[in-house]
């Protein structure tokens, strides 16, 4: 079935350093989403990139999808404590329906 | 407000004790779906629906019910609950499944003795 892996699992990083997490599926992705998760939260949607390549940006977060629409990644810039949570990409696969396949999860500490 | 709501929040049960956790949502949406969170393996779908009357299993269906009878209700039931279900179950809905921001209730954390 459908697979949906993210690395790292945990991160933690100094307040103003850079961060990205990778999502990596088994198959071909129709779309992916990425959502953000405060601790002890719920997971609130971010953004949604749908074109092969695609790149967006939300001020000091920028999200790619791979070309090959298999891989995805979230960077985050110059990290501050407000960006402290689980960031966990979802997708839907070209034959799933509307069925969604969420990450594994990368928690990120910042360090003030 | 646009919300998701989830009741209750926290719930601790035993083990063949039917129970149903309630999701409703106040935003005219199509799609409602049922999630679980555990550590380490991310959030697995349970249920989803489409709109009134049309659900689907996701991946990790097996133990639990859903009904959609009206539009902005979507509850979730554990006939005879088991401590394998012991986990973060958060409800979300969203206009459509994957054109629209998908928005998710609280989350209710259930413990099964």
């Amino acid at each position: 079935g459908q697979q949906v892996m993210q690395i790292p699992q945990y991160q933690h990083v100094q307040e103003g350093e850079d961060f990205t997490t990778y999502c990596n599926s088994s198959t071909t992705l129709s779309n992916i989403q990425w959502y953000k998760q405060r601790p002890g939260g719920h997971p609130v949607f971010l953004i949604q990139l749908v074109k092969s390549g695609e790149v967006k940006k939300q001020k000091r977060l920028t999200f790619q999808f791979g070309e090959a629409k298999k891989n995805s990644s979230l960077h985050i810039t110059a990290t501050q404590t407000t960006d402290v949570g689980t960031y966990f990409c979802a997708g839907q696969g070209p034959n799933t329906g509307n069925q969604f396949y969420f990450g594994t999860g990368t928690s990120l500490t910042v360090i003030p | 407000e646009a919300q998701v709501t989830q009741n209750p929040r926290y719930l601790i049960t035993v083990t063949g004790k039917k129970l149903t956790v309630t999701c409703s949502q106040n935003m005219n949406h199509e799609y409602m779906s049922w999630y679980r969170q555990d550590p380490g393996l991310g959030l697995r779908q349970i249920y989803y629906s489409m709109n009134v009357e049309v659900t689907d299993k996701g991946d990790v269906p097996e133990g639990y019910k859903v009904s959609r009878k009206e539009k902005r209700n979507f509850p979730l039931i554990l006939e005879s609950p088991s401590p394998n279900q012991t986990s973060l179950y958060f409800c979300a809905s969203s206009l459509y499944p994957f054109t629209d921001t998908q928005y998710f209730g609280p989350g209710t954390r259930l413990t099964v003795l």
